[in-house]
């Protein structure tokens, strides 16, 4: 079982309108937790990194928000743009930065 | 700046045949990892070199995979007696010491016939 799963899978929006993306995650002990944006044919690029003392994190119209008690983050995006279709990639990292966990996206697709 | 590059950019092969992929990271970064990404899949982490230390190969699927970091710059991954299986995008990342973000290469879709 992956040791960090996302919802929705896919979504789809509006321009314009806001977006929240969900991270779950078991990986223990905790270091600390990414979200990357990936372009199609793209590699990722680093959106947010948090530890475990941190419980939000903004980059332009991007928020992520972690609770490290639940286990949980999330990625909010702000008056979405055409621009923020991607996939969204959560990472979370034990102790050891080698130990990275990855989940599998979350596919976002903003329609005019 | 120039970032991490990767060659080629696409590669199709012959199942059983030998493939070599490249990965030129940003310059002064000391610690480089490979992953590969399957189609629909997340991320999946092979091997991380760092400095002259010894390489975390846990990641390698098989001994098929093999990896070189030549001179702490460029790096290799070598897949021998490739399998359709072995059909992804394998994405090559760099990062300087001291910091967590790792800055990704565009990868190099591989597909083996």
């Amino acid at each position: 079982k992956n040791q960090v799963e996302q919802s929705p899978q896919s979504l789809i929006i509006l321009e314009g309108k806001n977006c929240t993306l969900q991270c779950n995650y078991t990986v223990s002990p905790f270091s600390n937790l990414r979200w990357y944006k990936q372009d199609t044919g793209r590699g990722p690029v680093s959106l947010t990194i948090m530890t475990f003392s941190e419980n939000t994190k903004s980059n332009g119209r991007y928020t992520a928000t972690l609770d490290a008690d639940t286990k949980q983050s999330s990625l909010h995006i702000t008056a979405s743009q055409l621009s923020d279709s991607a996939s969204y990639i959560c990472v979370v990292s034990a102790w050891n930065n080698n130990d990275m966990r990855f989940g599998a996206g979350t596919r976002l697709t903003v329609k005019p | 700046g120039a970032g991490v590059s990767q060659s080629p950019s696409n590669k199709v092969t012959e199942k059983g045949k030998d493939v070599e992929l490249r990965c030129d990271p940003i310059s002064g970064h000391t610690a480089l990892y490979w992953y590969r990404q399957s189609l629909g899949q997340g991320l999946e982490f092979l091997i991380y070199f760092q400095g002259n230390s010894a390489p975390d190969k846990s990641g390698l699927p098989s001994d098929r995979f093999s990896a070189e970091r030549t001179g702490g710059s460029v790096s290799t991954l070598t897949i021998q007696r490739t399998q359709q299986e072995d059909s992804a995008v394998y994405l090559c990342a760099s990062r300087t010491q001291g910091t967590d973000t790792q800055y990704f290469g565009p990868g190099t879709r591989l597909t083996v016939l």
